[in-house]
């Protein structure tokens, strides 16, 4: 079975741009979290989603938004975008909300100039 | 509110010797505990996890985790160290509501001599 996918992989946007990143979970998985990693420090919660309702929300501004859809893929989505945001984006999936055992992606590296 | 602390975050060790990495955490009820590995440019591969039962968990790659509750512990060994363990290891704890939200340490860089 295919594993977590991200995309883009890599993406390069200027400041006050607006991005957004795809996530498509493992096969029969329900719940994606959205992680963002800042160089030299451990993954941040951001999102999670669980049957395409908002179930989790870490420590970030409302420009940051996501949705997930009918087949349980996802989207983050950040608005006027900040150097700050530069980070790894990961996803994370896992078969039902309350699943301790989640799946990440390989990541979207979003540089922002 | 739970927290993770990673002691050292780089490490130097020989190719065949032990390698240690330590992890402590600060929650009110003991939480699920999991140690993830990352290459370079890659994501984030689950090692080894403890939920409940014994406390001496077995992961991937010879790797190895022991939960100590008396002393909030739950730190990452292998006897022997590899080229390949060349990596950076995230500590992470979540709540044993689930919901999905992982609390990760700041990474430990492992580097390996030879």
């Amino acid at each position: 079975d295919a594993g977590v996918t991200q995309s883009p992989t890599h993406l390069i946007k200027t400041r006050g741009q607006q991005v957004t990143l795809r996530c498509s979970p493992i096969s029969g998985h329900k719940s994606v979290s959205w992680y963002q990693q800042v160089l030299g420090q451990g993954p941040q919660f951001i999102f999670q989603y669980y049957e395409k309702e908002e179930r989790g929300r870490g420590n970030f501004p409302d420009r940051f938004s996501a949705r997930q859809f009918p087949n349980y893929s996802s989207e983050l989505n950040v608005n006027a975008l900040l150097l700050g945001d530069s980070a790894l984006y990961l996803c994370a999936s896992s078969w039902r909300q309350s699943s301790y055992e989640q799946y990440f992606g390989p990541g979207t590296r979003l540089t922002v100039t | 509110a739970q927290s993770v602390t990673q002691l050292g975050s780089h490490v130097s060790v020989s190719e065949g010797a032990l390698v240690l990495l330590r992890c402590n955490y600060s929650s009110s009820v003991p939480p699920y505990l999991f140690w993830y590995v990352q290459y370079p440019n890659q994501g984030l591969q689950l090692l080894l996890k403890y939920t409940t039962g014994a406390t001496l968990v077995k992961g991937i790659n010879g790797f190895e985790a022991e939960f100590k509750k008396s002393e909030t512990s739950f730190h990452l060994t292998k006897p022997s160290a590899h080229m390949s363990d060349a990596a950076e290891y995230f500590c992470a704890v979540s709540d044993r509501t689930g919901w999905g939200k992982f609390q990760f340490g700041a990474g430990t860089q492992v580097v390996v001599t030879p």
